[in-house]
């Protein structure tokens, strides 16, 4: 595709409940960036990963949280046994280039309610 | 821990004026300022990108400057339009396999 994708746009779920969001980076992009937005506030980092090197995890907020990027491309976050206050728009982005040398490309996000 | 600070207020302004913007960064040197823009509901679109050995950046009606003396980035928008009204976002990373660290965004409303 042309941009960055995610799905699900949105996704309700019940608390306790595991939820899975992915992202389809923009090929070729070796940088890919996982955020957190919750509503009125600005971009909460969660998860870096670049190339080959290990991902920079310092941003997870808790072990219910993880990503992962299969083949360098694809990328996965996935939330265990999910709260209310983990109810947040998460954003995706993908790059050219390392450690904001270049512009991200955002995806639209995927809007988690937890009821 | 790396911080990006911006101004949470809003910033009102007239149509046709100069709005500025500031963001400031404290516990490292970025070697990289971005801007970025968010409407609601949208993702973030990126709008410049300064350099630490570059003073100042334009693109069309936008202006952004780097200075690491005040470890600051301002962005101007000139001749503002209500089609500007957004949030701006200022974003620093330190380069190599360093994150890209976002503030709290600023929002912008230009009226008639």
């Amino acid at each position: 595709g042309a941009g960055v994708s995610q799905s699900p746009s949105n996704k309700v779920t019940e608390k306790g409940k595991d939820v899975e969001l992915r992202c389809d980076p923009i090929s070729g992009h070796t940088a890919l960036y996982w955020y957190r937005q919750s509503l009125g506030q600005g971009l909460e980092f969660l998860i870096y990963f670049q190339g080959n090197s290990a991902p920079d995890k310092s941003g997870l907020p808790s072990d219910r949280f993880s990503a992962e990027r299969t083949g360098g491309s694809v990328s996965t976050l996935t939330i265990q046994r999910t709260q209310q206050e983990d109810s947040a728009v998460y954003l995706c982005a993908s790059s050219f280039f390392p450690g904001g040398a270049g512009e991200l490309f955002f995806g639209e996000g995927s809007r988690l309610t937890v009821l | 821990s790396q911080k990006i600070e911006q101004n949470s207020e809003a910033l009102n302004i007239q149509e046709g004026k100069t709005a500025t913007l500031t963001c400031n960064y404290t516990n490292y040197s970025p070697a990289y300022l971005q801007w970025y823009r968010q409407d609601p509901g949208r993702g973030p679109v990126f709008l410049l990108l300064i350099r630490e050995n570059e003073k100042e950046k334009r693109k069309e009606r936008l202006k952004v400057t780097f200075d690491t003396t005040l470890k600051q980035s301002l962005f101007h928008i000139t001749a503002s339009q209500p089609a500007d009204s957004a949030t701006y976002l200022c974003a620093g990373g330190a380069g190599t396999a360093s994150k890209l660290t976002f503030g709290t965004g600023t929002r912008l409303q230009v009226t008639l």
